[in-house]
């Protein structure tokens, strides 16, 4: 079935670092949405990108709908340690019946 | 407005018994969906519910059942349960079905087989 390739699997990073992580697809996506994981808990919806060169922000987060359709990313800039976690990439796309597609998660470490 | 409820929140099993989960979606929310996640793994999609109907299923078993009610609470089934079964098992609610809804999620319940 169709998957997404998140990168990188995992990143360790020092306090104050941006962070930048990215999903391709081959096929075009027309939803992308980034998530973090907390341990033991649930994903947390942190940006929705439904157009295409789409740049949205929450806070010292950023998340951009590549303009071919078929990537996005997410940048975290200054981390701090409460950053720490996974994060996933989700999209939808019209032939996947509305289901959203999963990349396999970057989990963020925070040196010490 | 109250998120995603799951009951229970951890479970203790053993192999060959049967487990029913528990997913209360956001109030006006009409799409549940199920995911398996191991230890260190990512998210296996389980299947969807919409209006009571399985909109989609995902790579699992017969063993793995599901179904949503009027009220769209959702329930999952594992029957013959196996010690690979041990996983968080996530619920995500939605307003509906579409290309611009975004999935919210429970805490998860925490499946422990022995």
């Amino acid at each position: 079935g169709q998957q997404l390739n998140q990168s990188p699997q995992s990143m360790f990073i020092q306090e104050g670092e941006d962070v930048s992580m990215n999903c391709t697809s081959s096929s075009i996506f027309n939803t992308w949405l980034w998530y973090k994981q907390d341990p033991g808990e649930g994903p947390v919806l942190l940006i929705a990108l439904y157009k295409a060169g789409e740049l949205t922000s929450n806070g010292r987060l950023t998340a951009q709908f590549g303009i071919t359709r078929k990537d996005s990313f997410l940048n975290i800039s200054a981390s701090i340690p409460s950053d720490v976690g996974i994060y996933f990439c989700a999209g939808r796309f019209m032939d996947s019946n509305y289901q959203l597609i999963w990349g396999a998660g970057t989990k963020l470490i925070i040196k010490p | 407005k109250a998120g995603v409820t799951q009951t229970p929140r951890y479970l203790i099993k053993t192999r060959g018994q049967q487990v029913t989960l528990s997913c209360s979606p956001i109030s006006g929310h009409r799409s549940v969906s199920w995911y398996q996640q191991t230890p260190g793994q990512g998210l296996q999609f389980l299947f969807e519910y919409f209006s009571e109907t399985q909109r989609n299923k995902g790579n699992f078993p017969g063993r793995f059942s599901g179904r949503q009610f009027s009220n769209s609470r959702s329930e999952m089934n594992v029957s013959t349960l196996e010690l690979g079964d041990s996983a968080l098992y996530l619920c995500a609610s939605s307003l509906g079905i579409g290309l611009d809804y975004e999935q919210y999620f429970g805490p998860g319940t925490r499946l422990t087989v022995t």
